[in-house]
């Protein structure tokens, strides 16, 4: 059973425009989340986890429990944030679960 | 510098040459693991390993052996190799803090023919 859902593959906006990559997990228990972020030709990197609740990049993303969802958003997209995209799900300290992606382009 | 090495960084094989790609860490990490990445199915967990002679399947392990004999090592091991595991491989290691991030090795890309 799929454990994390992006439900889009391909997402593309303009530049200075929001963005929002959509992520729902199914796991009954206390979730770790995070987005992992993958540029061109480079390895995955960490964007957010959900447990700090930072901001990076200018992006957020929020934990909602009651929808299932952990969200990516960005308030003005930039040329820069044009990438792959993961949201990921761990369970018991070692096993993640990764959603199939979004490949994010930001228009000029 | 804090990484995940991974060796050979290309790899093309025939089926059934047994091959092991190599991944070390220097972050004292208890966790490792190792993903394939396939279009349109993300990533995928192979095997993990939550410390030194612990070892366990992930999502997609037939095909695919591990051995976690040092705690800075973890390789991935094909027996007999086939065209199906023609894929782009991760490997990970991560502290085992709650929270603890991920680091993910450059990643390794296997063509067997």
């Amino acid at each position: 059973a799929q454990r994390v859902t992006q439900p889009e593959k391909l997402l593309s906006v303009f530049k200075g425009a929001p963005v929002e990559l959509k992520c729902n997990y199914s796991y009954s228990g206390s979730p770790e989340l995070f987005w992992y972020v993958q540029y061109s030709r480079q390895r995955l990197q960490l964007l957010l986890r959900h447990i700090s609740r930072e901001s990076i990049k200018g992006f957020t993303a929020d934990l909602n429990k009651g929808e299932t969802s952990f969200h990516l958003k960005k308030p003005f997209a930039q040329e820069e944030d044009s990438a792959m995209y993961y949201c990921a799900l761990l369970i018991s300290g070692n096993q993640f679960y990764f959603g199939t992606g979004t490949s994010l382009t930001v228009i000029p | 510098e804090a990484q995940v090495t991974q060796n050979p960084r290309y790899l093309i094989t025939v089926t059934g040459k047994k091959l092991t790609v190599t991944c070390s860490q220097n972050m004292n990490h208890e966790y490792m693991s190792w993903y394939r990445q396939d279009p349109g199915l993300g990533l995928r967990q192979i095997y993990y390993s939550m410390n030194v002679e612990v070892t366990d399947k992930g999502d997609v392990p037939e095909g695919y052996k591990v051995s976690r004999k040092e705690k800075r090592n973890f390789p991935l091991i094909l027996e007999s190799p086939s065209p199906n595991q023609t894929s782009l491989y991760f490997c990970a290691s991560r502290a085992g803090h709650l929270g603890g991030e991920a680091f993910f090795g450059q990643g390794t890309r296997l063509t067997v023919v």
